[in-house]
């Protein structure tokens, strides 16, 4: 069965600032992908980043990375130049190839100081 | 539009009635979802459906009962509501790729359940 774990319930940055969100993972399976999503106080679910299992090198989108460590099972989002809009919760999720079941962490809520 | 459509967005009810959430997708999309988030804003996976066929089906209550008319709609019908099915309920749709796993998931708005 396929596990996530994030162990920060949260977390405060100052803007401007770097943040890495915590994420590890559980899977006997040698292919999988490993999502993050925010979720604003407004209520919706938005997509940041993908990375999938045999990815060489990591994800990239804008502010957003993901350092991957497949030999650790860890997947932490990297925010860099925090902005005030970044205050959200963050959630990393993974997807089994074969039942298309997607597990989500119990998130990280950020707040960005000003 | 829309891609991910879900119907309504609150939903204020007694214990005891049934209510229906309705979901449609303008993607083309092969797979929907549904999601249960509690108070502490965990998500859960309730049901999944490919090409109208489900899939995934977690330990939920049989009060819970999906049904996917088109691979386009997914509905969720609950009966006999109780206080702990309040909730924020997720629709989500994804493709189905060779891959398997890097298709990343498309969500609703999301429907407040609140029961009393």
């Amino acid at each position: 069965a396929q596990k996530i774990t994030q162990t920060q319930p949260g977390m405060f940055v100052q803007e401007k600032e770097a943040v890495t969100l915590d994420c590890t993972y559980d899977t006997s399976d040698p292919s999988y992908g490993l999502f993050w999503y925010k979720q604003p106080s407004s209520g919706e679910m938005i997509f940041l980043i993908y990375q999938g299992s045999y990815d060489q090198q990591n994800a990239t989108e804008g502010r957003y990375s993901l350092n991957f460590q497949k030999a650790r099972k860890s997947a932490n989002l990297v925010i860099s130049a925090s902005q005030l809009g970044d205050s959200a919760m963050y959630f990393c999720a993974m997807r089994d190839p074969w039942s298309q079941k997607v597990t989500f962490g119990i998130g990280t809520k950020l707040q960005v100081i000003p | 539009d829309t891609a991910v459509s879900q119907t309504p967005k609150y939903l204020v009810t007694q214990m005891g009635n049934d209510k229906s959430i309705k979901c449609e997708q303008n993607l083309g999309h092969d797979t929907m979802y549904w999601y249960k988030q509690d108070s502490k804003k965990f998500l859960k996976i309730m049901f999944s459906y490919n090409n109208k066929e489900l899939i995934i089906n977690e330990t939920v209550p049989n009060r819970f009962s999906p049904k996917s008319p088109d691979k386009a709609h997914l509905n969720l019908h609950i009966n006999s509501l109780e206080l702990g099915d309040s909730a924020v309920y997720f629709c989500a749709s994804s493709q189905t790729s060779d891959r398997g796993f890097n298709e990343k998931l498309f969500f609703g708005s999301g429907t407040q359940l609140s029961v009393l």
